[in-house]
């Protein structure tokens, strides 16, 4: 149990759907971060949240859109996909700015399949 | 553009010592050494990281040479859940908020 939680687990959704996925963390961290696995590649960045403020955004299309209401949870707000967004969707979160800076803790994912 | 390279894949005998190796040889002054694992379908785990000195942990220990072009990841006694792809991931201190780059890694198989 590494302390952050994704759901759901697994997502199937139509182009024209609208879904979120969630993430928490009980670590009590100032960081969160989205991740995009897709298959046979390496994990890319997509979003980072420190201290519920957005400070970094790697040119992710507009139909991902990203929101920390508090230091805990992390959505990511899906909308109009395209089948290439299918991925494994991972949340993580650190503690920045001490000793353990770049431990991150990520969760189990979410396996999103857009049909 | 890769700070890293890592052998592809390497297979490991249950029980031995499993040695990762990873070249670094445009690594900074302030750059840290980080080492996760990914299982299959899990998230990324963090192993252990160092910047000079060598490091270890109930899970590793890690070999940073003295020029820090390189480092090597030790898996003292590997076990069939050790099997996973390992990343080693340059950082700098400096980065703000935690941006870690992954590779590719390497698929590390522990057969009995």
């Amino acid at each position: 149990e590494t302390g952050v939680t994704q759901t759901p687990r697994h997502l199937v959704m139509g182009m024209t759907n609208k879904k979120s996925l969630k993430c928490e963390q009980h670590l009590g961290h100032n960081a969160m971060y989205w991740y995009k696995q897709s298959a046979k590649k390496p994990l890319e960045l997509m979003f980072v949240y420190n201290f519920k403020e957005q400070t970094e955004n790697n040119s992710v299309p507009s139909r991902f859109s990203p929101e920390c209401p508090n230091s805990s949870h992390l959505f990511l707000h899906l909308h109009t996909l395209q089948p290439e967004d299918s991925a494994l969707y991972l949340c993580a979160s650190s503690q920045e700015g001490g000793r353990a800076d770049g431990e991150q803790f990520f969760g189990p994912g979410t396996r999103l399949t857009v049909l | 553009d890769a700070k890293t390279t890592q052998p592809t894949s390497m297979d490991c005998a249950e029980g031995r010592a499993a040695n990762l190796p990873c070249n670094h040889s445009t690594i900074s002054g302030n750059e840290y050494v980080y080492w996760y694992r990914q299982i299959h379908s899990q998230g990324p785990q963090y192993i252990i990281h160092g910047l000079k000195n060598n490091e270890t942990n109930e899970m590793a220990s890690l070999i940073i040479t003295e020029d820090r072009k390189s480092s090597t990841l030790i898996l003292p006694h590997a076990t069939l859940r050790d099997t996973a792809v390992y990343y080693c991931i340059v950082r700098a201190t400096t980065d703000s908020w935690g941006k870690l780059q992954f590779g590719a890694g390497t698929q590390v198989v522990v057969t009995p």
